[in-house]
């Protein structure tokens, strides 16, 4: 079975552009959820698709959106860029939910110049 | 608040010692997940239990719900187990303000040939 992918893997943005990442769980898991990976913060909870809605969001201002497809794709969308927004994004696909094992992609490392 | 408390936050062992990670988890949680990071940025999950032990391999997880605690036991180490280990807890429910993985800090592995 094929793993959670993300696309693109790295990605180096300007200050005030935006930036759509994807990504793809595996086939049958309903749930993805993002997170944001910073070297102070850790891994931080965004926010959580399933069956194209949004289920739950973390404390995130509203420049961070997201969007599930019915073949439960998600893309994050993160608008007027800020250079501390500079971090490593991570989906991960599950069943159901959070209560499910979690399935991890590799990553989005956008760098906001 | 739900929170997840890790210990130690670095950690040095020699090849061959064994290794115990810690986990503490306030109430609201309904199973613990190990998961492990190498460089690079992957996550893998290692294990999700809500009860008991399991083991894979030199790996071994387990859980006390009455003391809220819980241990990653890494037998007979070996420098490729050199990562950063990260628990979370997982929520009582689906979706909701409460309905997402709340993550330790991690603890960083190093260990030396």
């Amino acid at each position: 079975k094929a793993g959670v992918t993300q696309t693109p893997r790295y990605l180096i943005k300007t200050r005030g552009q935006q930036v759509t990442l994807s990504c793809s769980p595996i086939s049958g898991h309903r749930s993805v959820s993002w997170y944001q990976q910073t070297p102070g913060q850790g891994l931080q909870f965004l926010f959580e698709y399933f069956s194209e809605t949004q289920r739950n969001k973390g404390n995130f201002p509203g420049r961070f959106s997201g969007r599930q497809f019915s073949n439960s794709r998600s893309e994050m969308n993160v608008s007027t860029l800020e250079l501390g927004d500079s971090a490593l994004y991570l989906c991960a696909s599950s069943l159901a939910g959070a209560r499910d094992e979690q399935y991890f992609g590799p990553g989005t490392r956008l760098t906001v110049t | 608040k739900n929170e997840v408390e890790q210990s130690p936050q670095n950690l040095t062992a020699q090849e061959g010692e064994f290794i115990t990670i810690n986990c503490s988890y306030s109430v609201g949680i309904s199973a613990l997940h190990w998961l492990q990071q190498h460089p690079g940025g992957g996550i893998v999950s290692l294990f999700m239990l809500s009860s008991g032990k399991k083991k894979h391999g030199r790996l071994i997880a387990t859980i006390n719900i009455q003391e809220k605690h819980s241990s990653l036991h890494i037998t007979a180490s070996h420098p490729r187990d050199s990562a950063v280990y990260i628990c979370a807890g997982g929520p009582t429910n689906y979706g909701g303000s409460q309905g997402n993985l709340i993550f330790g800090k991690g603890t960083k592995l190093s260990v030396k040939p």
